[in-house]
């Protein structure tokens, strides 16, 4: 059953601590998205990635959130500092786009991500 | 990018079918209509998408006006599991050809037995 999986589930941490959340895509896709989610500001898009290249992150603060693509089974969004603002729960989707619109974009399970 | 709105909530009766609408009146040719849906606490679930033509497949309908400003899911036979968010979106190409699913605030319904 494929599917994308996000570690960790669940991550409490103090403000001030870098974060590292992982996603690994469905084997086969070439697209991955992230996505930040609370309760005010819904489902936001952070940044998407089509074979490992990063092709629009406008929607990350620049100074505090990175992400990238080592390699095509992982990618990684981190946080350095954290802040209590931060806390949401973060989605990766992963998809197959070889030409538009591609396959529909297939969600993990998130990672919950308290900062205090 | 084209904006799509939903009404916030709906109601439906288990059994019956849930007509969810959408607006899309600023949608252009090449653009896509998506709809997904969130169950609580779990990540988006993918229902169908559909350019001009209906769409059926095992989960629900999706009927696009033929000016395509407007679409309409339909979940045929609506269980209590359906209670979720439904977002509709519409999915627009961008210089890489990928194009990025934006997410409004979508519309709540609640299934009632």
């Amino acid at each position: 059953d494929a599917r994308v999986t996000q570690t960790p589930r669940h991550k409490v941490t103090e403000m001030g601590q870098e974060v590292t959340m992982r996603c690994q895509p469905i084997l086969g896709h070439n697209t991955v998205f992230w996505y930040r989610q609370t309760m005010m500001q819904g489902l936001e898009l952070l940044a998407y990635f089509r074979n490992r290249a990063p092709l629009d992150d406008s929607g990350m603060p620049k100074d505090r959130f990175s992400a990238e693509m080592p390699d095509a089974t992982l990618a990684t969004l981190k946080i350095q500092p954290s802040e209590p603002r931060d806390s949401a729960v973060y989605f990766c989707a992963s998809g197959l786009v070889l030409s538009f619109p591609g396959s529909e974009a297939f969600f993990g399970q998130g990672t919950r991500l308290t900062v205090v | 990018d084209a904006k799509t709105t939903q009404p916030p909530s709906m109601d439906c009766a288990e059994g019956r079918a849930a007509n969810l609408p959408c607006n899309h009146s600023t949608i252009s040719g090449n653009e896509y209509v998506y709809w997904y849906r969130q169950i609580h606490s779990q990540g988006p679930q993918y229902i169908i998408h559909g350019l001009k033509n209906n769409e059926t497949n095992e989960m629900a309908s999706l009927i696009i006006t033929e000016d395509r400003k407007s679409s309409t899911l339909i979940l045929p036979h609506a269980t209590l599991r359906d209670t979720a968010v439904y977002y509709c979106i519409v999915r627009v190409p961008d210089s890489s050809n990928t194009g990025k699913l934006i997410f409004g605030q979508g519309t709540t319904l609640q299934v009632k037995p």
